[in-house]
């Protein structure tokens, strides 16, 4: 069974410029979660989806963060603008339902120069 | 609120040796424990879990017990491995507060041979 897909792996940009990142969850997985993960720390939530509802999106800083989920299945993470303070590991997971198990993916690096 | 604190890193080991990584939290409610691995160039892996109070989570030798009395979820081995080798993240999610993950800082464990 493949597992959580995300790509790119890694992104450099130049602060201003807009970012996307792209999730593909395990099949059949009903709750998908956006976590970033700063160097030297622990990933923290930004987002979380009931199949394409965001039913917790408390620490999205919505002011250039965006994220959909179209058809409850592949997830995309968007920052227009980019920010230095951006710069961090983006973390895609998934899981069968909101109490079960998180399956994360490999993440995308992403460096604001 | 709901937080993790674990040992900082990096803890450097002999193969063989046994293995100590701290763990406490603080917590709304009765909350799930993990442990989390992240091999290098790898996604996060669930090691192990327990749910309510006393219960021993354990897989591929490692074992965490859930203390309520003390907030405690130490991660113990009794002979670590050079594959063994990973950073190490505790972690909590409490219901309600949502199914959301909050991690410890990670702490990164080598061995040598």
């Amino acid at each position: 069974e493949a597992g959580v897909v995300q790509s790119p792996r890694y992104k450099i940009i130049e602060k201003k410029q807009p970012v996307a990142f792209w999730c593909n969850p395990i099949s059949g997985h009903n709750t998908l979660y956006w976590y970033r993960q700063n160097l030297g720390q622990g990933p923290e939530l930004l987002i979380r989806y009931e199949n394409e509802e965001a039913v917790d999106d408390s620490q999205l800083p919505k002011d250039r963060f965006s994220a959909e989920r179209l058809k409850g299945v592949d997830s995309t993470l968007k920052i227009q603008p980019a920010e230095l303070g951006d710069s961090a590991v983006y973390l895609c997971a998934s899981s069968p339902g909101s109490h079960n198990e998180q399956f994360f993916g490999p993440g995308t690096r992403l460096t604001v120069l | 609120g709901n937080s993790v604190t674990q040992m900082e890193g990096p803890v450097t080991l002999s193969e063989e040796a046994f293995l100590t990584i701290n763990c406490t939290y603080t917590a709304t409610g009765y909350p799930s424990l993990f442990w989390y691995v992240q091999y290098p160039g790898e996604g996060l892996q669930l090691l192990l879990k327990a749910t309510k109070a006393d219960d021993k989570g354990s897989n591929k030798g490692f074992e965490a017990t859930y203390r309520k009395e003390t907030t405690s979820f130490h991660l113990e081995k009794g002979s670590v491995q050079v594959s063994d080798s990973a950073v190490y993240f505790c972690a909590l999610s409490v219901s309600q507060a949502g199914t959301a993950l909050i991690f410890g800082k990670g702490t990164t464990l080598s061995v040598s041979s």
